[in-house]
């Protein structure tokens, strides 16, 4: 079965450095997404992408974040200057359209120390 | 503001039982879906409804779009189905809005 991949699984980084979290859709996936869960917390939308632009955005996803689909099959989620705060799971998820279901991946914990 | 409501938060039942959560929204939809989130923390999606009622072996959801309101039924429940279950709206804005969760313990 087709399946959505994330990785890495657990990141630890310092606070002010760039992480880049990446996503493997599947592969005739159009729409794609990601969430957060800060530990203990609902899950939280981040932002959608649609045609190789972003088609909506929460309020969270500040000038920190940024998303890009490099070469046709990675979306990536990209933070430029850590903080503590944004120690959480992110979630990647794709769908075939947009009236389909939604697929997710495993998740990625990101640790900011 | 919580666009999404959830109840109850936490629920346990006994095995066989029938079990039914509930999920009130305020926004204007396109889609509702219900999540089931691993105690892993992996999230898979269970139904997606716009309208009327969606049926997989023994989970059942429903969507009243005028009262705004969504259900998740389990028949004959079985230990395997502790999860929490996430129910989330998805405006036409294809923004999502998700529940805090009902984390659902069933006991053999």
């Amino acid at each position: 079965e087709p399946e959505v991949t994330q990785t890495p699984s657990h990141q630890v980084t310092q606070m002010g450095q760039e992480v880049i979290l990446r996503c493997v859709p599947i592969s005739n996936h159009l729409y794609f997404y990601w969430y957060r869960q800060i530990l203990g917390q609902k899950v939280e939308f981040l932002v959608s992408f649609y045609n190789n632009e972003i088609s909506e955005k929460s309020e969270i996803f500040d000038d920190q974040f940024s998303v890009e689909r490099p070469d046709g099959s990675n979306f990536t989620l990209k933070i430029r200057s850590t903080k503590l705060e944004d120690s959480a799971m992110y979630f990647c998820a794709s769908k075939g359209d947009r009236y389909t279901e939604a697929f997710f991946g495993q998740g990625t914990r990101l640790t900011v120390v | 503001k919580n666009e999404v409501e959830q109840s109850p938060q936490n629920l346990t039942a006994q095995e066989g039982e029938f079990i039914t959560i509930n999920c009130s929204y305020s926004v204007g939809i396109s889609a509702l879906h219900w999540l089931q989130q691993h105690p892993g923390g992996g999230i898979v999606s269970l139904f997606m409804l716009s309208s009327g009622k969606k049926k997989h072996g023994r989970l059942i959801a429903t969507i009243n779009i005028q009262e705004k309101h969504s259900s998740l039924h389990i028949t004959a429940s079985h230990p395997r189905d502790s999860a929490v279950y996430i129910c989330a709206a998805v405006t036409t804005g294809n923004q999502f809005y998700f529940g805090t969760g009902t984390s659902l313990t069933v006991i053999p």
